[in-house]
């Protein structure tokens, strides 16, 4: 258990739903990242926060994904009218950073696997 | 393009020898790499970094080496174990995030 937890841990929903996914980082890292993995895959970045702030998007992330961080703490991924192509699983990871010093070591959480029928 | 490429093919090796995972890149400039384990249906989880201006790195029985010149990393477990068997990946840090490779299945048999 490396502390990054996400829930749910499997979602199957049907095409066109809405779902959306919970990170809670470990409690003192300010950067956190979203990423998905296919299988046989990589983990693909997808956005990442500083603090609230959300620094970058991926061309992946079309505009049915949004990415939030309201407080600086947890995150919510939500992705609206969800296609079988969505079917990953998405990774949550965090690390602390103090300037351009700090952790670099990313941590993971244990994903989210998504199934869209 | 850019592109970070590791071995493709499962690598199958015998408990006790030394197994070797490659991980080439191109069009990229790290300021490190890293390697991650990751078991099936879990995430990834951090083994070692190695900066651009380090040659080699070790950690019990895992070593690393880093070629800026070849533009390649290369993994090393030595007396490999079964309870090695698992996915490792490779990680460019660039531009504030990771960018990983697809990944080699390693399988260790008794």
């Amino acid at each position: 258990d490396t502390g990054v937890s996400q829930d749910p841990r499997h979602k199957i929903t049907k095409r066109g739903q809405n779902v959306t996914f919970r990170c809670d980082p470990i409690s003192e890292h300010n950067r956190l990242y979203w990423y998905r993995q296919t299988l046989g895959q990589g983990p693909e970045f997808l956005t990442y926060f500083q603090n609230e702030a959300q620094l970058e998007k991926s061309r992946l992330l079309s505009d049915r994904f949004s990415a939030e961080r309201p407080k600086g703490s947890f995150s919510t991924l939500e992705i609206q009218r969800t296609e079988q192509g969505d079917s990953a699983m998405y990774l949550c990871a965090s690390i602390r950073l103090i300037g351009y010093r700090g952790q670099e070591t990313q941590y993971f959480g244990p994903g989210t696997r998504l199934l869209v029928l | 393009s850019q592109k970070i490429e590791q071995n493709s093919e499962a690598l199958n090796i015998q408990e006790g020898k030394t197994a070797t995972l490659t991980c080439n890149y191109t069009n990229y400039s790290p300021a490190y790499l890293q390697w991650y384990r990751q078991d099936p249906g879990r995430g990834p989880v951090f083994l070692l970094l190695i900066r651009e201006n380090e040659k080699e790195k070790r950690k019990e029985r895992l070593k690393v080496t880093f070629d800026t010149t070849l533009k390649q990393s290369l993994f090393h477990i030595t007396a490999s174990q079964p309870a090695d068997s698992a996915t490792y990946l490779c990680a460019l840090y660039q531009g504030g995030k990771l960018i990983f490779g697809q990944g080699t299945e390693l399988s260790v048999k008794p």
